[in-house]
């Protein structure tokens, strides 16, 4: 079975402090994709990134960067030089390829910035 | 471009009626879902669709029908609404299944 953990419910830091979201997963299949969704707080939801099982690079865009680890089953978002407008709630999400199209989302993480 | 459409945006039901959520989307994309937001639950996936005419069960499909017809429809049917589908419904499509979704702006049903 499939299934993403988001273990921070909540975090809050200053405005220009980095931040760290985990996302940890469970698959038994081998390849798989990883997503992260932003969701502020006016409500939509919005797509971020994707990564499949295969690359392990991490990727970096603006002051938003991604470390996916295979060997801890981790694919963890950092945000640098925190802003007020990163407030939001981020989700995790798993797509694996022999669960048909069914993505699993985490819990997801409320990030609260503070100026 | 519209992207991904929702009809409602609000609505209130009250328990044992049934009614049905609208998605439609104009990117011809091929895969659609069905997703609930809870609080502290992130999103649990309801049904979704592979392609017209294929539809499949997701996390949580009990009290829920999903059909179909057309790529670019996928409206999601409460068949006798129960104060636990009290949530916010969202639609998401892509065009590839490996690809990130793009979702509608939500119904946020309240059933009393």
């Amino acid at each position: 079975a499939q299934k993403v953990t988001q273990a921070q419910t909540e975090i809050s830091v200053v405005e220009k402090e980095d931040v760290t979201l985990d996302c940890v997963y469970e698959t038994r299949d081998t390849t798989y994709y990883l997503f992260w969704y932003k969701q502020p707080p006016s409500g939509e939801l919005v797509f971020l990134i994707r990564r499949n099982s295969f690359d392990e690079q991490n990727e970096i865009s603006g002051r938003y960067s991604w470390n996916f680890q295979k060997s801890t089953s981790s694919f963890n978002f950092t945000i640098t030089a925190s802003q007020v407008v990163d407030s939001a709630v981020y989700f995790c999400a798993l797509r694996a390829y022999t669960g048909g199209f069914k993505t699993i989302f985490g819990a997801g993480t409320r990030l609260f910035v503070k100026a | 471009n519209a992207g991904v459409t929702q009809t409602p945006k609000f609505q209130v039901l009250k328990t044992g009626q049934s009614m049905t959520l609208q998605c439609a989307q104009d990117m011809n994309h091929e895969y659609m879902s069905w997703y609930r937001q809870d609080p502290g639950m992130g999103l649990r996936l309801i049904h979704y669709s592979v392609g017209a005419g294929i539809t499949d069960q997701g996390e949580v499909p009990n009290g829920y029908n999903v059909s179909r017809s057309t790529t670019e429809d996928f409206p999601l049917r409460l068949l006798s609404a129960a104060p636990s589908q009290t949530s916010v419904y969202f639609c998401a499509s892509t065009k590839e299944d490996l690809g990130g979704y793009t979702f509608g702006s939500g119904t946020r049903l309240t059933v009393v």
